[in-house]
Parts: structure tokens; C-alpha cells; sequence
């Protein structure tokens, strides 16, 4: 158990919805990170926030955004859902945001789109 | 840019025999490496880790990994692997990049153990 807790575990909608990930991290971490992992596509880094704020941004749709909130825990948000958006979404979380620190990820939450 | 090739996609081997999956990185500066495993339905579990000093580092699960600057390999190994093993193992690489960092993702070598 790595400590980052994600909800839920498992999401199945239609297309054109919208969803909400969410993410907690480990205690005392500041930093998260969105990672999106599909068969065809791999592991790919979506969107980091340290401390409220974001920090750095990589394959992203612009249909996707995050937050990250005062207690830390950070969401995922996701419209105009398409079939292609099923994956699997990770959030991970690290103690700072320098590339000096492992990160560790939560279970995942599973979407499906149909 | 950053990127990791995992060049196996499947390997096998049996209970006991030792293990080695191999990485290759690119990056610009000094590359900080990691090892995960993923376990089929599960979240991703980091192994090991290299920053820098000893290029030999030591994991989990009594794994360790070697990190060699000259041929950009951080390669997995175990000398004697459990049917447990069995999993996805997927190489990182991120970097110094100030307050703000990314991993970049090998696409993962899986593992099968014969008994």
C-alpha cells in the first residue's frame, strides 16, 4: 500500500459525459501527478500540481483538467468523454516537486467508455 | 526530449533461474532512474530508485539494478526469481527540472515464471 488513494476504482460511462477523478495523496506529500496508461498509447505523464499549483504539463487533452485543492488532495476532470479516453488513470504523489524524489502510485482508477 | 526503450516485450523464466530485464534512457542531463512493477489489476510499485553515488542499487523484493552511464542502461536484475515475480516492470526516467518534473515510461517488459 503506497499511501496515495484514488476514487473510484472503477468507472464506466457513455460518451460525451464528463467524470471526476480523485486523488489523495500520501500524507505529508505536496506534489501530484496525473498519469493516463492505455494499450496503445503506454504510460504518459498528464499534469503535475505542487502545493496548489501547477507545475508542469505533458500529453493532456484539453478536454482534461486538474485541480489540486488546500488539503491537497487533487481531481482529474474529464468531458466530453470520447472511446478513446478509456484507460487506466494513475495519480502519484512525492514529498516536493524536484525530480530528486521517487514517486509512488495510487491503484488506479479504471475508465471505461462505451 | 526524455525516453526509455524496454527492448523486451515478453520474457520467461523459470523458478530460481536468475533475471535481468534491460533498460535504455535518454537524457540530456543527469537522469534520475527508476523501476516499477505492476501486478495485473494494480497500481504501479517502485522497486528502486538511483539519484546518484554507488551506480549499484539495491530494491525491494531483493532486486537491484545497475546504473551505467556509458551505455545509458539501468538494467533490472535478480538472482534467483519466485513465481511471484510474475508482473509488468516498467522503467522511469525524470530529471532536475527545478519544481516541476514528469517520469517518462518504458513500454514495460512482462515477466512470466515457469515452475
Amino acid at each position: 500500500d503506497s499511501g496515495v488513494t484514488q476514487t473510484p476504482k472503477h468507472l464506466i460511462t457513455a460518451t460525451g459525459q464528463r467524470v471526476t477523478l480523485r486523488c489523495s495523496p500520501r500524507s505529508g506529500d505536496l506534489s501530484v501527478y496525473w498519469y493516463q496508461q492505455s494499450l496503445d498509447q503506454g504510460l504518459q505523464f498528464l499534469i503535475q500540481y505542487y502545493n496548489g499549483e501547477e507545475r508542469a504539463k505533458g500529453n493532456i487533452l484539453e478536454r482534461f483538467s486538474a485541480q489540486q485543492f488546500p488539503d491537497l488532495h487533487s481531481e482529474l476532470n474529464l468531458s466530453s468523454l470520447e472511446l478513446g479516453d478509456s484507460a487506466l488513470y494513475f495519480c502519484a504523489s512525492s514529498v516536493k516537486a524536484g525530480g530528486r524524489r521517487a514517486q509512488y502510485f495510487g491503484p488506479g482508477t479504471r475508465l471505461l467508455v462505451l | 526530449a526524455q525516453s526509455v526503450t524496454q527492448p523486451d516485450i515478453h520474457i520467461t523464466v523459470s523458478e530460481g533461474a536468475s533475471l535481468e530485464l534491460r533498460c535504455n534512457y535518454s537524457y540530456g542531463a543527469t537522469p534520475y532512474l527508476f523501476w516499477y512493477v505492476q501486478s495485473p489489476g494494480q497500481g504501479l510499485q517502485l522497486l528502486l530508485k538511483y539519484f546518484s553515488g554507488d551506480t549499484l542499487v539495491q530494491g525491494i523484493k531483493g532486486f537491484e539494478a545497475e546504473f551505467k552511464r556509458s551505455q545509458s542502461s539501468f538494467n533490472l536484475r535478480k538472482p534467483s526469481v519466485h513465481w511471484s515475480d510474475a508482473a509488468e516492470y516498467f522503467c522511469a526516467v525524470g530529471g532536475d527540472t527545478g519544481t516541476a518534473s514528469k517520469l517518462t515510461f518504458g513500454t514495460g517488459t512482462r515477466l512470466q515464471v515457469t515452475l
